[in-house]
């Protein structure tokens, strides 16, 4: 089955330690995105990258790193410098349009991170 | 710079009901994608609809409809006899013909609930 893997689904957290989500996709996608959505906030860009080793800053990326060794693979690590780690982060990959604008995402389950 | 806004946070419709979501989008591209997305309770964000900004058609698939207007920059989701199943989460993005720099700009969501 092609599709976008997410895990772990639920993850807690202390406060002060880092933690990596990881998302990995087997539809050949050369674009990869990290979201964090927040109850009546909507998705936010934290990272994305359109190739392997490049990725650049989203509008919300302070206390996040990302990186992309793989093509298949965009781990998000949080950081200690995340100051309200706490939401449902989801992980999407898409094409690259080439400049067209067309590109429908496609999602993954999401993971639940919750610092205590 | 691009920007959604749904401005209906919850609605609330018994089932069998029609019901409308809007969407405004603000974009100074002439060569722009709008997408619909629906998010059930499981999270995982599930593709609709595509329109780009050539195509002013309505477009009809079984209960959903959506209405593209440039003129007022609103691309409306109308669900015909609500179902149950159609509770979720739904958001509207919009990206632009942006060579390098592909991303979606999401609205804040609408939260549909169908009471039985």
């Amino acid at each position: 089955d092609g599709g976008i893997t997410q895990s772990p689904k639920y993850l807690f957290r202390k406060e002060g330690q880092n933690v990596t989500l990881s998302c990995e996709q087997n539809l050949n996608h050369d674009a990869m995105y990290w979201y964090r959505q927040d109850p009546g906030q909507g998705l936010r860009l934290i990272y994305y990258s359109q190739i392997v080793n490049d990725f650049q800053k989203g509008d919300i990326a302070e206390g996040y790193s990302v990186s992309r060794e793989k093509k298949e693979s965009f781990p998000l690590t949080v950081t200690s410098a995340q100051k309200n780690p706490t939401a449902f982060y989801l992980c999407a990959s898409s094409i690259l349009s080439g400049g067209s604008g067309n590109i429908e995402q496609f999602f993954g389950p999401g993971t639940r991170l919750t610092v205590l | 710079a691009q920007k959604v806004t749904q401005a209906q946070t919850e609605i609330s419709v018994v089932e069998k009901e029609d019901v409308t979501l809007d969407c405004v989008y603000e974009t100074r591209d002439t060569t722009y994608y709008l997408f619909w997305y629906k998010q059930p309770p499981s999270g995982e964000l599930v593709f609709l609809i595509r329109r780009n900004s050539f195509d002013e058609q309505n477009e009809i698939s079984g209960r959903y409809s959506w209405n593209f207007q440039k003129s007022t920059s609103s691309f409306n989701f109308t669900i015909t006899a609500s179902q149950v199943v159609d509770s979720a989460v739904y958001f509207c993005a919009l990206s632009e013909a942006n060579f390098g720099n592909e991303k979606l700009t999401f609205g804040t969501g609408t939260r549909l609930t169908i009471i039985p």
